[in-house]
């Protein structure tokens, strides 16, 4: 069956260091989107990419950068861990085209001490 | 900015009643409002969703209802069952048609005691 996986599934790590979270998605997707979800913030949007080689910013995109190599992954960087980016990080796919649904991974707790 | 307000924050019904979860949103270009599901440990999932074009619609215990005028839609759940109980998100979509970006309110914790 066709899915989207992410990982590490849990991780900790220090202030400052380079910290990369992984994204899967097995239905041929155009559109990939990560999130944070804080409690009292519901999911926020980080970046987002339409395809291969695009990349957008999100409305909470400082301190993060991604990648689209192919369509399978989008790969989220935290250049310089910082503690208010300890949170609980989300991607999600959805079709180019016909249909609006976003399907989300299982999730990446990650805790920036 | 776009901006999307969820109430209530927390919910308890009794099984066998109904919940309702409310939310507005800012922009009037929004034309998808999808809802989703939080269970503990795991990713949002979708469980009903409307267009701009439909004022209400429904799938077995769960409908949703949608005023464009007043900028407000609504999560009915009926008949409720303890596999109810999650955290239920709403979400407008934003920016320029079929970008797929959407702004989600924060959240209502639902509980149903048995």
């Amino acid at each position: 069956d066709a899915e989207i996986t992410q990982s590490p599934r849990h991780k900790i790590t220090e202030t400052g260091r380079q910290v990369t979270l992984a994204c899967h998605q097995t239905w041929n997707h155009n559109n990939m989107f990560w999130y944070r979800q804080d409690l009292g913030h519901g999911l926020r949007l980080i970046h987002y990419s339409y395809g291969v080689q695009d990349t957008n910013k999100g409305e909470v995109s400082d301190g993060y950068s991604v990648s689209r190599s192919n369509t399978e992954d989008l790969p989220l960087t935290l250049e310089s861990a910082a503690s208010s980016q300890t949170s609980v990080y989300f991607c999600a796919s959805k079709s180019g085209s016909g249909t609006d649904t976003q399907y989300f991974g299982p999730g990446t707790r990650l805790t920036v001490l | 900015g776009e901006n999307v307000e969820q109430h209530p924050s927390t919910l308890s019904v009794q099984e066998g009643d109904s919940a309702v979860i409310k939310c507005t949103y800012s922009d009037s270009a929004s034309n998808y409002f999808p809802w989703y599901k939080q269970e503990l440990g795991k990713g949002p999932q979708l469980i009903i969703d409307i267009r701009s074009n439909v004022g209400e619609k429904k799938d077995q215990r769960i409908a949703v209802t949608l005023n464009k005028t007043a900028k407000h839609f609504s999560l009915h759940i009926t008949e409720t069952q303890p596999e109810d109980s999650a955290v239920y998100f709403c979400a407008a979509s934003y920016g320029s048609s079929n970008t797929g970006k959407l702004i989600f309110g924060q959240g209502t914790t639902l509980q149903v005691k048995p």
